[in-house]
Protein backbone atom coordinates (compact mmCIF):
# COMPACT_ATOMS: atom_id res chain seq x y z
CA UNK A 1 0.00 0.00 0.00
CA UNK A 2 1.38 3.52 -1.20
CA UNK A 3 -0.79 5.75 1.21
CA UNK A 4 -2.68 7.00 -1.71
CA UNK A 5 -6.25 5.75 -1.55
CA UNK A 6 -9.35 5.87 -4.80
CA UNK A 7 -12.48 5.59 -4.51
CA UNK A 8 -14.30 3.90 -5.84
CA UNK A 9 -12.37 0.72 -7.08
CA UNK A 10 -14.38 -0.42 -9.79
CA UNK A 11 -17.71 1.71 -11.44
CA UNK A 12 -19.82 0.46 -14.31
CA UNK A 13 -22.06 3.05 -15.66
CA UNK A 14 -24.21 3.96 -18.81
CA UNK A 15 -23.89 5.73 -21.58
CA UNK A 16 -24.16 9.50 -20.85
CA UNK A 17 -24.08 9.82 -17.04
CA UNK A 18 -21.93 11.59 -15.24
CA UNK A 19 -19.24 9.40 -12.64
CA UNK A 20 -16.72 11.19 -9.93
CA UNK A 21 -13.72 9.83 -8.64
CA UNK A 22 -12.42 10.61 -5.67
CA UNK A 23 -8.41 10.36 -4.78
CA UNK A 24 -7.13 11.00 -1.50
CA UNK A 25 -3.16 11.50 -1.81
CA UNK A 26 -0.33 10.98 1.29
CA UNK A 27 -0.85 13.33 3.19
CA UNK A 28 2.11 15.48 3.24
CA UNK A 29 2.44 15.21 -0.74
CA UNK A 30 1.82 19.07 -2.20
CA UNK A 31 1.85 17.31 -6.23
CA UNK A 32 -1.04 15.35 -7.17
CA UNK A 33 -1.30 13.70 -10.94
CA UNK A 34 -4.45 11.73 -13.13
CA UNK A 35 -3.77 9.52 -15.47
CA UNK A 36 -5.55 6.95 -17.72
CA UNK A 37 -4.63 3.63 -18.97
CA UNK A 38 -6.46 1.65 -21.34
CA UNK A 39 -5.45 -2.17 -21.84
CA UNK A 40 -2.21 -2.92 -23.07
CA UNK A 41 -0.76 0.72 -22.75
CA UNK A 42 1.12 2.60 -20.41
CA UNK A 43 -0.37 5.77 -18.51
CA UNK A 44 -1.43 8.47 -20.35
CA UNK A 45 -1.06 12.48 -18.03
CA UNK A 46 -4.36 13.55 -17.75
CA UNK A 47 -3.73 16.96 -14.85
CA UNK A 48 -2.20 17.63 -12.48
CA UNK A 49 -2.15 20.06 -9.32
CA UNK A 50 0.50 21.77 -7.06
CA UNK A 51 -1.58 22.62 -3.78
CA UNK A 52 -4.98 23.75 -5.02
CA UNK A 53 -3.92 25.16 -8.16
CA UNK A 54 -3.99 23.22 -11.58
CA UNK A 55 -1.11 23.65 -13.17
CA UNK A 56 -1.26 21.53 -16.29
CA UNK A 57 -4.13 19.62 -18.33
CA UNK A 58 -3.43 17.46 -21.40
CA UNK A 59 -5.28 17.53 -24.67
CA UNK A 60 -6.76 14.63 -23.46
CA UNK A 61 -8.55 16.09 -21.08
CA UNK A 62 -11.76 16.49 -23.10
CA UNK A 63 -14.45 20.01 -21.69
CA UNK A 64 -16.15 16.89 -20.20
CA UNK A 65 -13.65 16.19 -17.90
CA UNK A 66 -12.89 18.39 -14.57
CA UNK A 67 -10.55 18.19 -11.77
CA UNK A 68 -10.44 19.63 -8.59
CA UNK A 69 -8.12 19.70 -5.60
CA UNK A 70 -10.12 22.14 -3.16
CA UNK A 71 -8.46 22.67 -0.07
CA UNK A 72 -4.91 21.16 -1.67
CA UNK A 73 -5.96 17.72 -0.13
CA UNK A 74 -8.02 15.15 -1.56
CA UNK A 75 -9.16 15.80 -5.35
CA UNK A 76 -11.79 14.76 -7.56
CA UNK A 77 -12.29 14.12 -11.04
CA UNK A 78 -15.55 14.11 -12.96
CA UNK A 79 -16.39 12.94 -16.44
CA UNK A 80 -19.69 14.14 -17.57
CA UNK A 81 -21.42 12.84 -20.04
CA UNK A 82 -19.44 9.64 -20.21
CA UNK A 83 -18.84 7.39 -23.44
CA UNK A 84 -17.60 4.28 -23.92
CA UNK A 85 -14.36 4.92 -25.22
CA UNK A 86 -13.85 6.68 -21.36
CA UNK A 87 -13.32 3.29 -20.26
CA UNK A 88 -10.31 2.76 -19.03
CA UNK A 89 -8.72 2.34 -15.48
CA UNK A 90 -8.19 5.87 -14.20
CA UNK A 91 -5.29 6.71 -11.76
CA UNK A 92 -3.91 9.29 -8.92
CA UNK A 93 -0.74 9.78 -7.63
CA UNK A 94 1.45 12.18 -5.42
CA UNK A 95 4.59 13.43 -4.69
CA UNK A 96 6.14 15.09 -2.03
CA UNK A 97 8.56 18.07 -2.50
CA UNK A 98 12.10 16.43 -2.37
CA UNK A 99 12.10 13.61 -4.33
CA UNK A 100 10.64 13.16 -8.32
CA UNK A 101 9.34 9.93 -6.99
CA UNK A 102 6.03 9.64 -7.87
CA UNK A 103 3.58 7.20 -5.88
CA UNK A 104 -0.11 5.58 -7.52
CA UNK A 105 -3.27 4.27 -5.89
CA UNK A 106 -4.60 1.41 -7.23
CA UNK A 107 -7.03 3.27 -9.46
CA UNK A 108 -10.66 3.16 -10.64
CA UNK A 109 -11.50 1.20 -12.92
CA UNK A 110 -14.59 3.05 -15.31
CA UNK A 111 -16.76 0.67 -17.61
CA UNK A 112 -19.17 2.64 -19.64
CA UNK A 113 -21.98 0.35 -21.36
CA UNK B 1 7.68 8.60 -32.89
CA UNK B 2 6.44 8.05 -29.72
CA UNK B 3 8.77 9.91 -26.76
CA UNK B 4 9.00 7.04 -24.54
CA UNK B 5 9.53 3.14 -26.49
CA UNK B 6 9.54 0.12 -24.96
CA UNK B 7 10.54 -3.53 -26.50
CA UNK B 8 7.22 -5.25 -27.34
CA UNK B 9 6.07 -8.61 -25.31
CA UNK B 10 4.65 -10.50 -23.62
CA UNK B 11 8.29 -12.37 -22.53
CA UNK B 12 7.78 -16.01 -20.53
CA UNK B 13 11.23 -17.26 -18.75
CA UNK B 14 12.06 -19.83 -16.28
CA UNK B 15 12.29 -19.68 -12.46
CA UNK B 16 15.83 -18.76 -11.79
CA UNK B 17 16.54 -16.95 -15.20
CA UNK B 18 17.79 -12.98 -15.85
CA UNK B 19 15.62 -11.23 -17.08
CA UNK B 20 16.17 -7.43 -19.01
CA UNK B 21 13.91 -5.48 -19.71
CA UNK B 22 14.60 -1.97 -22.32
CA UNK B 23 13.37 1.39 -23.25
CA UNK B 24 14.56 3.85 -25.58
CA UNK B 25 13.52 7.40 -25.17
CA UNK B 26 14.01 10.43 -28.03
CA UNK B 27 14.03 13.62 -25.99
CA UNK B 28 17.65 14.65 -24.37
CA UNK B 29 15.50 16.49 -21.26
CA UNK B 30 14.84 13.91 -19.87
CA UNK B 31 17.02 13.54 -16.77
CA UNK B 32 14.78 10.97 -13.94
CA UNK B 33 14.39 7.91 -14.86
CA UNK B 34 11.99 4.99 -13.58
CA UNK B 35 10.46 1.67 -13.60
CA UNK B 36 7.44 0.77 -12.07
CA UNK B 37 5.81 -2.57 -11.69
CA UNK B 38 2.30 -3.35 -12.40
CA UNK B 39 0.59 -5.95 -11.27
CA UNK B 40 -2.62 -7.03 -12.73
CA UNK B 41 -5.80 -4.57 -11.40
CA UNK B 42 -3.25 -2.67 -9.11
CA UNK B 43 -1.54 0.86 -9.66
CA UNK B 44 1.57 0.92 -10.50
CA UNK B 45 4.50 0.59 -8.01
CA UNK B 46 7.71 2.18 -7.82
CA UNK B 47 10.53 -0.52 -8.51
CA UNK B 48 13.74 1.96 -9.57
CA UNK B 49 14.40 5.70 -9.62
CA UNK B 50 17.39 6.68 -11.15
CA UNK B 51 18.74 10.41 -11.94
CA UNK B 52 22.24 9.97 -14.09
CA UNK B 53 23.90 7.71 -16.54
CA UNK B 54 25.18 4.39 -14.56
CA UNK B 55 23.69 1.76 -13.19
CA UNK B 56 21.59 1.63 -9.93
CA UNK B 57 21.10 -2.04 -7.83
CA UNK B 58 18.68 -2.77 -5.18
CA UNK B 59 18.51 -6.49 -4.30
CA UNK B 60 17.72 -8.49 -7.57
CA UNK B 61 17.05 -5.89 -9.33
CA UNK B 62 19.79 -3.02 -11.32
CA UNK B 63 18.77 -0.26 -13.40
CA UNK B 64 21.00 0.86 -15.86
CA UNK B 65 20.92 4.37 -17.68
CA UNK B 66 22.92 5.31 -20.65
CA UNK B 67 21.96 9.18 -21.43
CA UNK B 68 24.30 9.19 -24.40
CA UNK B 69 22.12 6.73 -26.15
CA UNK B 70 18.64 7.38 -24.38
CA UNK B 71 18.87 4.01 -23.58
CA UNK B 72 17.37 2.47 -20.12
CA UNK B 73 17.36 -1.27 -18.98
CA UNK B 74 16.12 -3.19 -15.79
CA UNK B 75 17.93 -6.26 -15.17
CA UNK B 76 16.14 -9.09 -12.79
CA UNK B 77 18.32 -11.52 -11.24
CA UNK B 78 17.29 -14.85 -10.35
CA UNK B 79 13.77 -14.37 -11.35
CA UNK B 80 10.90 -15.44 -9.34
CA UNK B 81 7.40 -16.55 -10.30
CA UNK B 82 6.05 -13.50 -7.99
CA UNK B 83 8.07 -11.42 -10.78
CA UNK B 84 5.16 -11.68 -13.07
CA UNK B 85 3.72 -8.79 -13.80
CA UNK B 86 3.98 -5.98 -16.08
CA UNK B 87 7.04 -3.38 -16.22
CA UNK B 88 6.63 -0.02 -17.22
CA UNK B 89 9.62 2.61 -17.83
CA UNK B 90 8.99 6.21 -17.15
CA UNK B 91 10.59 9.47 -17.67
CA UNK B 92 10.41 12.57 -16.65
CA UNK B 93 12.58 16.34 -17.27
CA UNK B 94 12.20 17.00 -13.77
CA UNK B 95 10.33 20.70 -14.74
CA UNK B 96 7.36 19.58 -13.30
CA UNK B 97 7.73 15.67 -12.40
CA UNK B 98 5.01 14.53 -15.17
CA UNK B 99 5.87 10.87 -16.31
CA UNK B 100 6.10 9.97 -19.52
CA UNK B 101 5.65 5.98 -19.73
CA UNK B 102 6.06 3.33 -21.88
CA UNK B 103 3.77 0.47 -23.28
CA UNK B 104 4.80 -1.87 -20.51
CA UNK B 105 6.16 -5.67 -20.91
CA UNK B 106 4.12 -8.17 -19.08
CA UNK B 107 6.91 -10.63 -17.74
CA UNK B 108 6.10 -13.94 -17.00
CA UNK B 109 8.07 -16.18 -15.09
CA UNK B 110 7.53 -19.95 -15.09
CA UNK B 111 7.81 -22.26 -11.92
Amino acid sequence: DTGVSQDPRHKITKRGQNVTFRCDPISEHNRLYWYRQTLGQGPEFLTYFQNEAQLEKSRLLSDRFSAERPKGSFSTLEIQRTEQGDSAMYLCASKGTVQEKLFFGSGTQLSVL
Amino acid sequence: QKEVEQDPGPLSVPEGAIVSLNCTYSNSAFQYFMWYRQYSRKGPELLMYTYSSGNKEDGRFTAQVDKSSKYISLFIRDSQPSDSATYLCAVNTGANSKLTFGKGITLSVRP
